[in-house]
């Protein structure tokens, strides 16, 4: 089975702190995506890469940045967290060849 | 640029009753269509795909889906409901076009099953 992890269900952190956000999948997968969840807007693309060290900004990338510097590994970067990034991050990852996505449990971050 | 609707924000069905989640979509290219369910404080769990094969999809827990092209539309249906359906529903959609499978989600449908 697929398995994606993130590196904390839950995070709060203050206004301005930098925040780092891991994600690890184990099925060698090319894709990595990572999206915010929020009620009533469901899930929308920030960045995602489909290559070691590749990158690519997705409908809301502004605030974060990314890092893949290992295939299975990507993170997502809050320079400078503000209250109006406290939301559900999910990571999810895929194959070169299929399209489905396979998501990680989710990181509920607070921002104060 | 693909988009979908998903035409309810909550759904309420008894327990052993049939469930309808309405879904539309919108693509300028053959689509690739997806429902997806998260149960509370769980990630996203791939339920069904469409991807151009038979248009009457089967996926896992009883639940199936029909792409109508005529009506853009991809309702998921399941005949009986039980307890243990009751979660969001995200209908999805993926053009045919550009890198890395990207995705886009539908706003979501919570089921609610009750006895």
């Amino acid at each position: 089975d697929v398995k994606v992890t993130q590196s904390s269900r839950y995070l709060v952190k203050r206004t301005g702190e930098k925040v780092f956000l891991e994600c690890v999948q184990d099925m060698d997968h090319e894709n990595m995506f990572w999206y915010r969840q929020d009620p009533g807007l469901g899930l929308r693309l920030i960045y995602f890469s489909y290559d070691v060290k590749m990158k690519e900004k997705g409908d809301i990338p502004e605030g974060y940045s990314v890092s893949r510097e290992k295939k299975e590994r990507f993170s997502l970067i809050l320079e400078s967290a503000s209250t109006n990034q406290t939301s559900m991050y999910l990571c999810a990852s895929s194959g070169a060849v299929t399209d489905t996505q396979y998501f990680g449990p989710g990181t509920r971050l607070t921002v104060l | 640029a693909q988009s979908v609707t998903q035409l309810d924000s909550h759904v309420s069905v008894s327990e052993g009753t049939p469930v309808l989640l309405r879904c539309n979509y919108s693509s300028s290219y053959s689509p690739s269509l997806f429902w997806y369910v998260q149960h509370p404080n769980k990630g996203l769990q791939l339920l069904l795909k469409y991807t151009s094969a038979a248009t009457l999809v089967k996926g896992i827990n009883g639940f199936e889906a029909e792409f109508k092209k005529s009506e853009t539309s991809f309702h998921l249906t399941k005949p009986s409901a039980h307890m243990s359906d009751a979660a969001e529903y995200f209908c999805v959609v993926r053009g045919n076009t550009g890198t890395a499978s990207k995705l886009t989600f539908g706003t979501g449908t919570r089921l609610q099953v009750t006895l």
